[in-house]
């Protein structure tokens, strides 16, 4: 049974579009949820954390929780082709370490 | 250190040789990861070490993997008789320290990329 599951992708956005990236998960438990950006060749950077229902905005950065529904999305505003790379949710499934997501590729063509 | 710092960043070795890989986290966190990734897919955890506590192994794919923190500080994971499919890039990351473990967001060193051949 996966337990984070995000859409592989690639989701394409033109430049200066919203992009939508979805994560569902298993555990109605789970208190911490993380974004995660992954560019090709290198490491997870941290760009958002949530922990209550609701929208955290933070620069062209928003991040939705809805814990009944069991989801987090991450939606970017005003995409740039810098953007370009794939994003990995990431749930403390059970208080245990983080459960990731195998990623969502997103493409912002120019 | 300013950030996680692992070496080497590339290994390359001989299937049936063991390998060290080495993390040195953020100065002040007691939490310390193991993951590793593999080509197309997600990060697995392998292990997980708090302050003194005893370590999370449960994420250890075999008994040739193994791990230790030596001073609360620096881990090295060390894999024997290595196979091919232990060919990934194995990543260490570190948190500050949390009542509840996955509470804060992990950040991660550049990682060590191992090939078996």
């Amino acid at each position: 049974q996966k337990e984070v599951e995000q859409n592989s992708g690639p989701l394409s956005v033109p430049e200066g579009a919203i992009a939508s990236l979805n994560c569902t998960y298993s555990d109605r438990v789970s208190q911490s949820f993380f974004w995660y950006r992954q560019y090709s060749g290198k490491s997870p950077e941290l760009i958002m954390s949530i922990y209550s229902n609701g929208d955290k905005e933070d620069g062209r950065f928003t991040a939705q929780l809805n814990k009944a529904s069991q989801y987090v999305s991450l939606l970017i505003r005003d995409s740039q082709p810098s953007d370009s790379a794939t994003y990995l949710c990431a749930v403390n499934i059970g208080y245990s370490t983080l459960t990731f997501g195998k990623g969502t590729m997103l493409l912002v063509s120019p | 250190g300013a950030g996680v710092s692992q070496s080497p960043s590339n290994k390359v070795t001989e299937k049936g040789k063991d390998v060290e890989l080495r993390c040195d986290p953020i100065s002040g966190h007691t939490a310390l990861y193991w993951y590793r990734q593999s080509l197309g897919q997600g990060l697995e955890f392998l292990i997980y070490f708090q302050g003194n506590s005893a370590p999370d192994k449960s994420g250890l794919p075999s008994d040739r993997f193994s791990a230790e923190r030596t001073g609360g500080s620096v881990s090295t994971l060390t894999i024997q008789r290595t196979q091919q499919e232990d060919s990934a890039v194995y990543l260490c990351a570190s948190s500050l320290n949390s009542r509840r473990r996955g509470e804060d967001g992990y950040t991660f060193g550049s990682g060590t990329r191992l090939t078996v051949v």
